[in-house]
């Protein structure tokens, strides 16, 4: 019964491969966002969508694409994976209507 | 952009004892969140509060709106309480801030 589910929850991969990251939700939320962590554990925005149409773009390099096939799910895939994209990514949504966020559990992304 | 300003960066506790945390914002807002990240990395909602005063157990929430500010309090600290906690506005729309959080240690 968990809200917010986000595969994988580790990520381990080289530089240059393409990988993907899933989320969904089951809480007939509307909208969903991607955050990313750094180190220094700062919170950031990436993606914000809502009914599957992009509504926040915060100046990712377009290596990031999220794609939202549904209003449940909401995937990131990142190309040509640098170090610098290590990173915890996380998933979360809110309800129409409502700004409360809920998150996933993250995943946990190192780049080597 | 709005700024959002936690305080202190790191808390050490002892267990039992009793603090505040404080979050700052620079301009108005149509809400405030407060998350507990715990060790393990889990993001735990505390409190949905752009306004007024809430109570959960041990924790309790202000938000002064007028003011501009919002306070965290935690009492009788536990070691479980350990870890990093954030606010998070937003000014409307879609888009949500994050302050830097401040992490706290309990010690037994």
């Amino acid at each position: 019964d968990t809200a917010v589910s986000q595969t994988p929850k580790y990520l381990v991969t080289q530089m240059g491969n393409d990988k993907s990251i899933k989320c969904e939700q089951n809480l007939g939320h509307d909208t969903m966002y991607w955050y990313k962590q750094d180190s220094k554990k700062f919170l950031k925005i990436m993606f914000s969508y809502n009914n599957k149409e992009l509504i926040i773009n915060e100046t990712v390099p377009n290596r990031f694409s999220p794609k939202s096939p549904d209003k449940a799910h909401l995937n990131l895939h990142i190309n040509s994976l640098e170090l610098g994209d290590s990173a915890v990514y996380f998933c979360a949504s809110r309800p129409e209507g409502k700004d409360e966020q809920y998150f996933g559990p993250g995943t946990r992304l190192t780049v080597t | 952009g709005i700024q959002v300003e936690q305080s202190p960066p790191d808390l050490i506790l002892q267990e039992g004892a009793n603090s505040t945390l404080r979050c700052n914002f620079s301009d108005s807002v149509n809400n405030l969140q407060w998350f507990h990240q715990n060790p393990w990395g889990q993001l735990i909602n505390l409190f949905y509060i752009p306004s007024g005063t809430k109570q959960n157990g041990r924790l309790s929430a202000t938000t002064v709106a007028t003011e501009r500010y919002s306070l965290l309090y935690i009492s009788s600290s536990q070691t479980t309480d350990s870890g990093v906690y954030f606010c998070a506005v937003n000014t409307g729309g879609f888009k949500t801030i994050f302050g830097a959080g401040t992490r706290l240690f309990v010690k037994a």
